[in-house]
């Protein structure tokens, strides 16, 4: 089966940095992606790592390390928009097909 | 530019009701389609995918079932509602190919079963 592992919360300051893990266990993988979802709104994606590194996004950077089964999502320069919940998601090959599996989410939250 | 629409917004049902929620996707052809559920503060639950026209994956077994009537048309019905199908309903799109894999989302049904 799949399984994906990330802290359920997380709470840091306005201006900080603050790193949300991910790891997990899967066959098939194809990459890491991360997504945000605000309180009653949908996600909209961050971030996808197919190889091992880092990728940047402005204040938003996101690393995969394959071996290690392991992620992180990193926000710089934290805001009070930030606080959402941040999701990781697994790309899988699944019959040829490339499938997603959804964390069961981070609740980020930014105090001033 | 590609967008997502589903409908209705929010939807309040009695339980054995049937239920029917569609989603469409305009400015793109041949994509990736899915259905997702989230529960109150929990993560998205894959329910259905689809990779093309009468082409659907069932991820869990359930009183619910989906259909993909035409390229960018994606339903998702039940004939008899359960307590336990309350939640957020979430439809999204891919590309069809492989690469960097984002998914885009519709703004989502808010089902209550009463």
């Amino acid at each position: 089966g799949q399984s994906l592992e990330q802290p359920s919360e997380v709470t840091a300051v306005e201006g900080a940095i603050v790193q949300i893990n991910c790891t997990y266990q899967t066959s098939g993988f194809y990459g890491l992606s991360w997504y945000q979802q605000h309180d009653g709104g949908a996600p909209t994606f961050l971030s996808y790592n197919a190889l091992d590194g880092l990728e940047e996004t402005g204040r938003f950077s996101s690393f995969l390390s394959r071996s290690d089964s392991y992620g992180y999502l990193l926000l710089q320069e934290l805001q009070m928009k930030d606080s959402a919940s941040y999701f990781c998601a697994v790309s899988l090959n699944s019959g040829g097909y490339q499938k997603v599996t959804f964390g069961t989410g981070t609740k980020l939250q930014v105090i001033p | 530019s590609q967008t997502i629409h589903q409908w209705p917004a929010t939807l309040v049902q009695p339980v054995g009701s049937p239920l029917s929620l569609e989603c469409t996707v305009e400015g793109t052809s041949n994509p990736n389609l899915y259905w997702y559920r989230q529960a109150a503060g929990r993560g998205l639950q894959l329910l259905f995918y689809s990779v093309g026209i009468g082409q659907i994956s069932s991820e869990v077994p359930q009183n619910l079932s989906a259909s993909r009537p035409q390229d960018r048309q994606f339903i998702l019905s039940s004939k008899k509602l359960l307590l336990s199908d309350s939640g957020f309903y979430l439809c999204a799109w891919s590309v069809a190919a492989w690469g960097p894999y984002e998914q885009y989302f519709g703004p989502g049904t808010r089902l209550t079963v009463t």
